[in-house]
């Protein structure tokens, strides 16, 4: 059974950016479609987007400018960057897996808090 | 505003059987794509407990059920328990955003 663990700072700076790993165990990451979703506090989820390691990251048009997803098979893990952040960008960040482009999203990490703050 | 909507809330008494919507568009549940749900108890991360409009995963009771038809879906849950008490989210793909796109979310209250 796949398990992701997502890890980096909880406090990033206005302006700079957000940078966060998913580690993955008991699966290999060149079998799934990995995907970043974050739920700001006591709101819903947004999808960020995703990535399968041979093929381009997919991201979601609200965010593309500022998003760079990808993937380190030799340390199965995958990466979140996401620049310029305001407070608006507070939020709880998931990472979880998906067997094809536009299935489900199981399983999901447990999730990291970041806040964006001076 | 999302997407898909949801009822912001819906409540039922244990035991009865409550039902929450997902509305959509020609774009992603009208065009046929599948739609998902999820359960997310407090402080915990999201749960996947249907799949596929009408699937459930292993493990899932068989009180949840999904069902999907035209630009809406539905997920209802029978014989209500005290654990059932969460927010519940609808996922889909939209092909004009081109990417998976989430409802609002429903919280369900035990009464």
């Amino acid at each position: 059974q796949v398990q992701l663990q997502e890890s980096g700072p909880g406090l990033v700076k206005p302006s700079e950016t957000l940078s966060l790993t998913c580690t993955v165990s008991g699966g290999s990451i060149s079998k799934y479609y990995w995907n970043w979703i974050r739920q700001p506090p006591g709101k819903g989820l947004e999808w960020i987007g995703n990535i399968y390691y041979s093929e381009r990251a997919n991201y979601n048009p609200s965010l593309k400018s500022r998003v760079t997803i990808s993937v380190d098979t030799s340390k199965n893990q995958f990466s979140l960057k996401l620049s310029s952040v305001t407070a608006a960008d507070t939020a709880v960040y998931y990472c979880a897996s998906a067997l094809v482009l536009r299935g489900w999203f199981d399983p999901w990490g447990q999730g990291t808090l970041v806040t964006v703050s001076s | 505003q999302s997407v898909l909507t949801q009822p912001p809330s819906v409540s039922g008494a244990p035991g009865q059987r409550v039902t929450i919507s997902c509305t959509g568009s020609s774009s992603n549940i009208g065009a046929g794509y599948d739609v998902h749900w999820y359960q997310q108890l407090p402080g915990t991360a999201p749960k996947l407990l249907i799949y596929g409009n009408n699937n459930r995963p292993s493990g899932v009771p068989a009180r949840f059920s999904g069902s999907k038809s035209g630009t809406s879906a539905s997920l209802a849950i029978t014989g209500l328990q005290a654990e059932d008490e969460a927010d519940y989210y609808c996922q889909s793909y939209d092909s004009s955003l081109s990417g998976r796109v989430f409802g609002g979310g429903t919280k369900l209250t035990i009464l």
